[in-house]
């Protein structure tokens, strides 16, 4: 079983929707948990950083949640534009100690005009 | 400021071969990590390097193996390349081993093994 897991596995959507993608971990304890996007072809992108303290944080359109107590997160789109399509990856960040990132499998979004 | 440089994109290589990719960091970073992209595993953590020293490995077998420079820049070589080898391999850079140090990745190289 992963330790990070995410769903939808795909999701499309029209543009100007809202979404919401959701993480469930069972890394714990944690120092930080990040989402990135990936367009095609291309590295991951940092979109969020929170610690393990933080509810919520924002950057622009997407904002993410935290729930320590249920170990979820979610990461919420608002008014979607097509430059949104891409693959959305949850990464739980261990304690000091060990650098070792641990990826979920991702969500791959299209936003259909 | 340049982003982080991976040489070379795209790569086709033989079974039983073994190949160098390069990463070049952020101008000032000096922690380095390598990933592997693939369908099936999704991204998994192969090493980190930081001033010039590996300081974490990933669950890979020894086949994996990297270095990185006196100007941060890094290399990663895989030996005796298997078929499951075939992946984007990607490179990230941060300017210290913080946490809360954004990462930043390069492109990557798409290995193919054949």
């Amino acid at each position: 079983k992963n330790q990070v897991e995410q769903s939808p596995q795909s999701l499309i959507i029209l543009e100007g929707k809202n979404c919401t993608l959701q993480c469930n971990y069972t890394v714990s304890p944690f120092s930080n948990l990040r989402w990135y996007k990936q367009d095609t072809g291309r590295g991951p992108v940092s979109l969020t950083i929170m610690t393990f303290s933080e509810n919520t944080k924002s950057n622009g359109r997407y904002t993410a949640t935290l729930d320590a107590d249920t170990k979820q997160s979610s990461l919420h789109i608002t008014a979607s534009q097509l430059s949104d399509s891409a693959s959305y990856i949850c990464v739980v960040i261990p304690p000091s100690g060990t650098y070792k990132y641990i990826f979920g499998t991702g969500t791959r979004l299209k936003v259909l005009a | 400021k340049a982003g982080v440089t991976q040489t070379p994109r795209y790569l086709i290589k033989t079974r039983g071969q073994q190949v160098t990719l390069s990463c070049s960091p952020i101008s000032g970073h000096r922690s380095v990590s390598w990933y592997q992209q693939t369908p099936g595993q999704g991204l998994q953590f192969l090493f980190e390097y930081f001033s010039e020293t590996q300081r974490n490995k990933g669950n890979f077998p020894g086949r994996f193996s990297g270095r990185q420079f006196s100007n941060s820049r890094s290399e990663m070589n895989v030996s005796t390349l298997e078929l499951g080898d075939s992946a984007l391999y990607l490179c990230a850079s941060s300017s210290t081993r913080a946490y809360t140090d954004t990462q930043y990745f390069g492109p990557g190289t798409r290995l193919t093994v054949l």
